[in-house]
C-alpha cells in the first residue's frame, strides 16, 4: 500500500523567505509524486509532479520539489514566499496507472508580512 | 471551456434522505473521479472511471454509488445519507497525455448531513 505522511499542518514564514514543506511516501512500487495547493474554497490545483524523469521537478509559481529516493522525500520548496502563497499544500502518491491518488493531511502555509 | 464543474454547491440533508452529486468535464477526458475531503484527513478516493460505462472502487467507496452512462458525466449517489458522510466532495477528471498527465479538479460540492 502507498502512503504519504506530511509533517506540520501548519508552516508560518515571512514574506521574502524560504519555504520548506515536508513530504515522506511509502510504496512499494516506483512512485509517481505530486503536489497540490488548494485556496481557500476552491479545488486543487496541480503545483508539480515527479514520474522519474528527473529527480528535480520545477513547478509553477516558482516551485520546485526533490525526490531522494534513498530518503523518501519529495519535500516542497520556494526560495522567497510571497503572500499570495498562502494556502494549503498536499502532496500525494500514486500507482503509475490508473492515478489513484493517495493523499497526505495537508500543511497549511502562512505568510506574514 | 468550463473545465470540471460540479452541481450543486452546497446541500444539507438529513439522516437517510437520498441524492445525487453531478460531475460534469468538457475536456473529453477519459479518467474520472471521486474524492471526499476531511478535516485532518486530506482527500480519500471514493470511486473512479477509467471510461464511459465503467467504474471501480477507491478506498473509500461504501455507502456511495456511482455511474458513468455518457463521457463527460460521472454522478455520485448517497442511497442513505449519513452523518459520517458530511464533507467536501470533489470530482477531478484525467488527461493522460506523458508530462501533461494531471488530473484537473472541480470546485467541489459542501454537503452536510444532519
Amino acid at each position: 500500500a502507498q502512503s504519504v505522511t506530511q509533517l506540520g499542518s501548519h508552516v508560518s514564514v515571512s514574506e521574502g523567505a524560504l519555504v520548506l514543506l515536508r513530504c515522506n511516501y511509502s510504496s512499494s512500487v516506483p512512485p509517481y509524486l505530486f503536489w497540490y495547493v488548494q485556496y481557500p474554497n476552491q479545488g486543487l490545483q496541480l503545483l508539480l509532479k515527479y514520474t522519474s524523469a528527473a529527480t528535480l521537478v520545477k513547478g509553477i509559481n516558482g516551485f520546485e520539489a526533490e525526490f531522494k529516493k534513498s530518503e523518501t522525500s519529495f519535500h516542497l520548496t520556494k526560495p522567497s514566499a510571497h503572500m499570495s502563497d498562502a494556502a494549503e499544500y498536499f502532496c500525494a502518491v500514486s500507482d503509475t496507472g490508473f492515478q489513484k491518488l493517495v493523499f497526505g493531511t495537508g500543511t497549511r502555509l502562512l505568510v506574514s508580512p | 471551456n468550463a473545465g470540471v464543474t460540479q452541481t450543486p454547491k452546497f446541500r444539507v440533508l438529513k439522516t437517510g434522505q437520498s441524492m445525487t452529486l453531478l460531475c460534469a468535464q468538457d475536456m473529453n477526458h477519459e479518467y474520472m473521479y471521486w474524492y471526499r475531503q476531511d478535516p485532518g484527513m486530506g482527500l480519500r478516493l471514493i470511486h473512479y472511471s477509467v471510461g464511459e460505462g465503467t467504474t471501480a472502487k477507491g478506498e473509500v467507496p461504501d455507502g456511495y454509488n456511482v455511474s458513468r452512462l455518457k463521457k463527460q458525466n460521472f454522478l455520485l449517489g448517497l442511497e442513505s445519507a449519513a452523518p459520517s458522510q458530511t464533507s467536501v466532495y470533489f470530482c477531478a477528471s484525467r488527461y493522460r497525455g506523458g508530462n501533461l498527465d494531471t488530473q484537473y479538479f472541480g470546485p467541489g460540492t459542501r454537503l452536510t448531513v444532519l
